[in-house]
């Protein structure tokens, strides 16, 4: 069964350092989304992205996060200058427009960020 | 805002048995949708479970069924014959129906199965 992966799975930077986490989602999906969980938090939404631009984006998503879609395959997540309250799993996840009902989100396995 | 609440940050339940897992909304919209993720040990989360906020029956799948209450804003998990591998984090999710695709999660609740 297809699943989103992501690399790495383990990140650790300094404070103010840039960093890039990398999804391949589900290739034939075309909705892309990006969410954070701090440790001991709830799940946060951060952004959705949807023919090759931003659909919706949080709070949260400030002028230091970005995202990208630079091949057919992949999709990142960049921060420019990392906070110490950018510690959190970042969650992928991908999904296909159904021709009825609600489509399902699937989700990656995470990418734990650290900044030291 | 929805917001999601998840008031049991821990379960547990013997083998074989039937557990609930609770989980109340809040929301000003009529249509909706509603969602149960579990997330395995250092494994992603993947769909349990959904249902439409139109459809006044439960959805079922195998042994998971909801306890959907709409007026009162209430979606619980029930999971029958508990088995080893149900053993996860569950995060129930609102969706709203119009516009915005994003997930709101609850806080999660980490059930324990004992054998």
């Amino acid at each position: 069964e297809p699943e989103v992966t992501q690399t790495p799975s383990h990140q650790v930077t300094q404070m103010g350092q840039e960093v890039i986490l990398r999804c391949v989602p589900i290739s034939n999906h075309l909705y892309f989304y990006w969410y954070r969980q701090i440790l001991g938090q709830k799940v946060e939404f951060l952004v959705s992205f949807y023919n090759n631009e931003i659909s919706e984006k949080s709070e949260i998503f400030d002028d230091q996060f970005s995202v990208e879609r630079p091949d057919g395959s992949n999709f990142t997540l960049k921060i420019r200058s990392t906070k110490l309250e950018d510690s959190a799993m970042y969650f992928c996840a991908s999904s296909v427009q159904p021709t009825s009902g609600v489509e399902t989100q699937y989700f990656g396995p995470g990418t734990r960020l650290l900044v030291l | 805002a929805q917001t999601v609440t998840q008031s049991q940050p821990e379960m547990s339940v013997q083998e074989a048995e039937t557990v609930t897992l609770s989980c109340t909304y809040d929301t000003s919209e009529s249509d909706y949708y509603l969602f149960w993720y579990k997330q395995p040990p250092s494994r992603q989360m993947i769909l349990v479970i959904r249902q439409e906020a139109y459809k006044q029956q439960n959805a079922t799948e195998n042994r998971f069924s909801v306890n959907f209450q709409k007026a009162a804003k209430s979606f619980s998990l029930k999971i029958s014959d508990s088995q080893l591998g149900d053993a996860a984090m569950y995060f129930c999710a609102y969706r709203s129906s119009q516009g915005a695709q994003k997930l709101v999660f609850g806080q999660g609740t980490r059930l324990t199965i004992n054998p």
